[in-house]
This record gives structure tokens, sequence and C-alpha cells, in this order.
């Protein structure tokens, strides 16, 4: 089965940028979306279709994705950027979720 | 504006059954599909199955964990979207999150309900 590799934890201090990755076998050949969860509250996607941002989705955020790695891109963070965010593709049918990077502004 | 809104979460027994609802407001639901997707306490997101329009043919699928136990089913005249659980097992238990999904991507999730499995 196909799997997703994020890191557990990413720290960035307040106004800079944080990079969370998202490895995955060629994933540079498959679509990547990105979610924001924090606490208590339902996932919202932040960046879809590799690079594009929904509506109401600040600027700041903004993703990549080629050969076997796929970035979500934060500029200037703010401290409610602060959250958990998860990559997901989907493989054979299955919608497939990385494990998560839990994103601290410090 | 798009509203999900899950209900029928609770307290099942191991080997039980139990039946969530999703009911969607605010688009046009026969073209709608929908994603549930579930969160152990503490943990990521994992992906359960989903069920495409009947316009587009009406077809489910399932993660491996729950194939076979799980069924998805749709009442268009009820707006609603319907997760039949059983043969619940301790790793069921989780917050239970319906959403709309656009072939790809999940947008638009309800708030989720809680199951919890134990004896």
């Amino acid at each position: 089965s196909y799997e997703l590799t994020q890191p557990l934890s990413v720290s960035v201090a307040l106004g800079q940028t944080a990079k969370i990755t998202c490895g995955g076998d060629k994933i540079g050949a498959r679509s990547v979306h990105w979610y924001q969860q924090k606490p208590g509250q339902a996932p919202v996607v932040v960046i879809y279709r590799d690079n594009y941002r929904p509506s109401g989705i600040p600027e700041r955020f903004s993703g990549s994705n080629s050969g076997n790695t796929a970035t979500l891109t934060i500029n200037s963070a703010q401290a409610e950027d602060e959250a958990d965010y998860y990559c997901q593709v989907w493989a054979s049918s299955t919608a497939v979720f990385g494990g998560g990077s839990k994103l601290t502004v410090l | 504006e798009v509203h999900l809104v899950e209900s029928g979460g609770g307290l099942a027994k191991p080997g039980g059954s139990l039946r969530l609802s999703c009911t969607v407001s605010g688009l046009t639901f026969t073209k709608t599909w929908v994603s549930w997707v579930r969160q152990a306490p503490g943990k990521g997101l994992e992906w359960v199955g989903r069920i495409i329009s009947k316009n587009d043919g009406g077809t489910t699928d399932y993660a491996a964990p729950v194939k076979g136990r799980f069924i998805i089913s749709r009442d268009d005249s009820q707006n609603t979207v319907y997760l039949h659980m059983s043969s619940l097992e301790t790793e069921d238990t989780a917050v239970y999150f319906c959403a709309c999904d656009y072939g790809d991507f999940l947008d638009d999730w309800g708030q989720g309900t809680l199951v919890t499995v134990s004896s």
C-alpha cells in the first residue's frame, strides 16, 4: 500500500517561513492536498492539487510537488497557523493521509 | 453555504453495530460525493470510505481495515449519507467525520461524531 511520510513536528519563528514535507514514492506524479487541523476542530483544506489555494486561505500558504517530495510552505508564519497539517493523495481508489506534522510557531 | 452534520455516534460493544448519518445542505446533493474519515484519540486522519453520486454510478470504495465490515449508503431524498458499521472492534474507536469529496480533495467537513467501542 502507498505510504506518505511527514515529520512529526516542525517549528518556526513568528514571521519566518515554515516548510512541511510529505514524502512518497514518485509522489510528484500524484495530486497532493494539504489539510490544517486545529485542536477540537475539523480539518480544513489549505492547498489542493499540489498548489491551488481555496478561497479564504491566506496567500502565505503555498504548495509544491516534485520527485518523491511534496512541500507545504507557509511564508511569514503567524501564531494562528499553529496546528496539525496532513498531506493526502489517492492511490488505488483509496485516499491516503500522511501521519501529520505538528507546526509550532515560536 | 455548505454544511455537513454527522450524528449517530455513541458507545457500542465489540462485535456490535452502529449507524452514522451525514446530512448535507447548501449544495446539490444528488451530484455530491461524500467521504468518511476517522481520527482515533490523539492520532492522525484515516480515510474510511466514500460513496459517489448516483449520476456517476453510485459506487463505493473502502479502506482495507473496514472493508467487509462497514457499508456506505445514501438517501438522496433525505440529503443524507450513512455509514453502517458492524463487527465493531476497539480499534474503531474514533471521531468520524464526513466531508464533501471533490474527486480527489475533501472540503466542507462536518464537526465529527465520536464512536467508542468498549465492553
